[in-house]
């Protein structure tokens, strides 16, 4: 009866490199959320995602990310050529489709050299 | 823009005293949801509300909700060193309700 599975954990990356962080969502649950969260700061909203279907990325900053959620397997949060201000905490979150109730992941814990 | 703000930032008390964090929406919201966030894990959610002078009680955690839904505060009797963490109220707006927003967060640590 696993929750919300986030990996890895923790991700180290030197700048210029990228950064992949997965999530497998609850069972059942087709809807994902990605929020960023810095250190003494509330979690940001990203994006929100259904099955192959990015609903809202209104938060995604304009270059250098992406998100999917196929069909099949985790969703994926994509940072190419990565900054130290990418250095953060990156939630996941899922739900049941039209269920205010997110559960949340343990994060991924993004450190850029 | 809508802002949500919690106060105050962080909180110290001791065992067996009680405790009162605030959040405050510039905006009515359309549901309201606090968390409880311990180093190194996601936030945990403690309740949900939707109706505006709702009063919701959890053990020794009172929610309360203001008439114009636009305020709430979390109420600890009695803390324990086991609240220690970071309370995180998070609103949906009516323009987009799928989507949460996060105050920052009080950090609470009760001493034993």
């Amino acid at each position: 009866n696993a929750g919300v599975m986030q990996n890895p954990r923790h991700l180290v990356r030197r700048r210029g490199q990228e950064a992949r962080l997965r999530c497998s969502p609850m069972k059942g649950h087709s809807h994902v959320y990605w929020y960023r969260q810095l250190p003494e700061e509330g979690l940001k909203f990203m994006v929100y995602l259904q099955k192959e279907n990015i609903i809202d990325e209104s938060g995604m900053p304009k270059e250098r990310f992406s998100a999917e959620f196929p069909k099949e397997g985790p969703s994926i949060l994509r940072i190419q050529q990565v900054v130290r201000g990418d250095s953060a905490a990156y939630f996941c979150a899922s739900s049941l489709p039209g269920a205010k109730v997110l559960t949340f992941g343990a994060g991924s814990r993004l450190t850029v050299l | 823009t809508q802002l949500l703000e919690q106060s105050p930032q962080f909180l110290s008390i001791q065992e067996g005293e009680n405790l009162t964090v605030y959040c405050n929406s510039s905006s009515v919201f359309s549901s309201l949801q606090w968390y409880r966030q311990e180093p190194g894990e996601g936030p945990v959610l403690l309740v949900t509300v939707v109706t505006g002078g709702e009063v919701k009680k959890l053990k020794r955690l009172t929610f309360q909700f203001g008439d114009a839904r636009k305020d709430s505060s979390l109420h600890i009797t009695a803390a324990q060193p086991g609240d220690t963490g970071l309370y995180l109220c998070a609103v949906s707006y009516p323009s987009n309700d799928y989507k949460l927003s996060f105050g920052a967060g009080t950090t609470v640590t009760v001493r034993a």
